[in-house]
């Protein structure tokens, strides 16, 4: 079972538009981290957030880490049509195994 | 490019079959991850190695197998496969594994397996 749950399941914005993601978890964490997915392809790694921060920036994303509600946001600014993918939050658990649990995802479409 | 590369890239059996999905990690890293991602089960974790020891085991049937070899590739055997074992099935990997030295994971392109 997936110990994430993402919101909204789907998002459909214009180039240009900011487009926002929020992950919600269960248990207490190390790190959460997000990824991006293409169509049924590989899993490309987009930024990490540990459990004692709060936000990071890494170019156009913006992530947020809210352990007291066990949520975290993505950001995306100005999208392109090339951040047309799915997105994933995963969290790993302070247990000393790094294994990744991951959300449902976020479907994103930005249109031209 | 993750670094990470997984053989074959597509896979068509019978039920009833047995397969084996090859992975080679980041130049580097030690430890391996094998992920199922499926329509009605999400991403999955399955298993993990480090430096040829198995770490963690998540949701993996016991007709499935994995180990790491010493040049640190990684094969996943599924045997007797059923319908339901149609799935993309990823291979990760990263530096580290223990304690707080937690690291990202790098994914390979996947193996998608087909079922008939």
């Amino acid at each position: 079972s997936q110990q994430g749950e993402e919101d909204p399941q789907a998002l459909s914005i214009q180039e240009g538009e900011n487009a926002t993601m929020n992950c919600s978890y269960k248990t207490s964490i190390n790190n959460l981290q997000w990824y991006r997915q293409n169509s049924g392809r590989g899993l490309v790694h987009l930024i990490l957030i540990r459990s004692n921060e709060r936000e990071k920036h890494s170019g156009r994303l913006r992530v947020t880490l809210d352990t007291s509600k066990k949520s975290s946001s993505l950001l995306i600014t100005a999208s392109r049509a090339a951040d047309t993918a799915s997105y994933f939050c995963a969290t790993a658990a302070n247990t000393g195994f790094q294994k990744l649990v991951f959300g449902t995802g976020t479907r994103l479409l930005v249109s031209p | 490019d993750s670094g990470v590369t997984q053989t074959p890239k597509h896979l068509i059996t019978a039920t009833g079959q047995r397969v084996t999905l090859r992975c080679s990690p980041r130049s580097g890293d030690l430890s391996v991850y094998w992920y199922q991602q499926s329509l009605d089960q999400g991403l999955q974790f399955l298993i993990q190695y480090y430096n040829g020891e198995e770490r963690a085991k998540g949701n993996i049937l016991e007709r499935f197998s994995a180990q790491q070899f010493p040049d640190l590739h990684s094969e996943l055997n599924l045997s007797s496969l059923e319908l339901g074992d149609s799935a993309l099935y990823f291979c990760a990997s990263s530096v580290g594994t223990s304690g707080s030295s937690y690291n990202e994971q790098f994914f390979g392109p996947g193996t998608r397996l087909t079922v008939l």
